[in-house]
């Protein structure tokens, strides 16, 4: 089994719907939680950091963390074309590492 | 303020040979680490850099290598390259010694192994 678990998509969805992308994990030690967008054959950029449980909005973008259930969600409201990329989650522990374990990324295309 | 760089962009390899990719940090950032990402997957740790030494490596062979210098920038070295290296090589920056550290990733090198 993944530590880190992510649906690859791809999803479809219309400008202006509701995205809802997530992650499961299995290692009970990690705190530190962000999602990454990346467009075709560049480098991935930071969206959203999370530091245990709860949520956090930035604009467009709402970051969950439910940690009794392992699980991790990014939401995208209003979406347009411009966020077709790969969403990836990743995470870490907060002690004893400096590696962040990745999901696989999520495909998303938003259709005008 | 410029953000990570790194070089080259693209390059052909054959197997057996060897390869050096370089990166320059964030302005502002000490700690360089590498990941590499195959097609269709998520990045791997491959190794952080910090004062100069690895302080941390992961699930990959000693053929993978790197260097950090005084003004922080680094290198990743690939010795007896095989078609399996073949993917896209990512340096992230960050501050700091904390584990907790958010990574600034660069534009990657993309590396093909014939």
């Amino acid at each position: 089994q993944k530590e880190v678990e992510q649906d690859p998509g791809p999803l479809s969805v219309p400008e202006g719907a509701i995205v809802s992308l997530n992650c499961t994990y299995s290692n009970s030690a990690f705190q530190y939680f962000m999602w990454y967008r990346q467009y075709s054959r560049k480098g991935p950029e930071l969206l959203m950091y999370t530091y245990s449980s709860g949520n956090k909005e930035d604009g467009r973008f709402t970051a969950q963390v439910d940690k009794s259930s392992k699980y991790i969600s990014l939401f995208i409201r209003d979406s347009q074309p411009s966020d077709s990329a790969t969403y990836l989650c990743a995470m870490s522990a907060l002690v004893g590492t400096y590696k962040y374990i990745f999901g696989t990324g999520t495909r998303l295309k938003v259709l005008a | 303020d410029a953000g990570v760089t790194q070089s080259p962009t693209h390059l052909i390899k054959t197997r057996g040979q060897q390869v050096t990719l370089r990166c320059s940090p964030k302005s502002g950032h000490d700690t360089v680490s590498w990941y590499q990402q195959a097609l269709g997957q998520g990045p791997q740790f491959i190794f952080q850099y910090y004062e100069e030494e690895e302080r941390q490596r992961g699930n990959f062979p000693d053929r993978f290598s790197g260097h950090q210098f005084p003004n922080y920038s680094s290198e990743l070295n690939v010795n007896a390259l095989l078609l399996g290296d073949s993917a896209l090589y990512l340096c992230a920056s960050s501050f700091g010694s904390s584990g907790a550290n958010v990574l600034t990733f660069g534009a990657g090198s993309r590396l093909t192994v014939l």
